[in-house]
């Protein structure tokens, strides 16, 4: 099944613990992408992949930093987190980064950061 | 940059009644606008998009609309049925000028609950 696989689901975390978000997918996607999403904002951007080694800020950047080794998985590290990042997390991928198509979207990860 | 209003934010129908989701966009070169569905605890879907060299799409139940000169866009459903509750985005993207990758903008969402 074309997928796009997010670990952990939920994370309960402490201010400062570094962690890692996986993202993999098994489309052979080039494009991949990091959104959070908040009560009255959405969905925002925070950094996104052209492909292997290419990775570039989106719209929320600070305190994450993102790795594209291989074409399949992109995780997102927050070296340092604070409450502010409290969030749900989505992964997505696409076929084409022109934007000829549209995101595959992972089930999301809810962080929580005391 | 681009901005992407969505309204309303909440809406409420009774079952097999129509729902409509509008959006406007503010960036006249955006030319490729998808509508995600995201159901409780999942990740939003691509349920239906369109791009700028057509006014209408229909799939089923769905139906999207795009007026390029008042830069607005909508999301139709007809006889809305529970598991139509959701909530649904609104996306606009372009691609730069200088080439790169096509920026996507979504909306803040629609939360839509069909009353059985």
């Amino acid at each position: 099944e074309a997928q796009v696989t997010q670990n952990p689901r939920y994370l309960i975390t402490v201010t400062g613990k570094k962690l890692t978000v996986t993202c993999s997918q098994n489309m052979n996607h080039e494009y991949m992408s990091w959104y959070r999403q908040d009560p009255g904002l959405g969905l925002r951007q925070i950094y996104y992949s052209m492909n292997v080694e290419v990775t570039d800020k989106g719209d929320v950047p600070e305190g994450y930093k993102v790795s594209r080794k291989e074409k399949r998985n992109f995780p997102l590290i927050l070296e340092s987190p604070s409450p502010n990042q409290t969030s749900l997390y989505f992964c997505a991928s696409s076929l084409d980064p022109m934007g000829n198509y549209g995101y595959t979207f992972g089930s999301g990860t809810r962080l929580t950061v005391v | 940059g681009e901005n992407v209003e969505q309204h309303p934010s909440t809406l409420s129908v009774q079952e097999g009644d129509s729902a409509v989701i509008k959006c406007t966009y503010s960036d006249s070169a955006s030319n490729y606008f998808p509508w995600y569905k995201q159901e409780l605890g999942k990740g939003p879907q691509l349920i239906i998009d369109i791009r700028s060299n057509v006014g209408e799409k229909k799939d089923q139940r769905i139906a999207v609309t795009l007026n390029k000169t008042a830069k607005h866009f909508s999301l139709h459903i007809t006889e809305t049925q529970p598991e139509d509750s959701a909530v649904y985005f609104c996306a606009a993207s372009r691609r730069p000028h200088s080439g790169g990758y096509q920026k996507v903008t979504f909306g803040i969402g629609t939360k839509l609950q069909v009353i059985p």
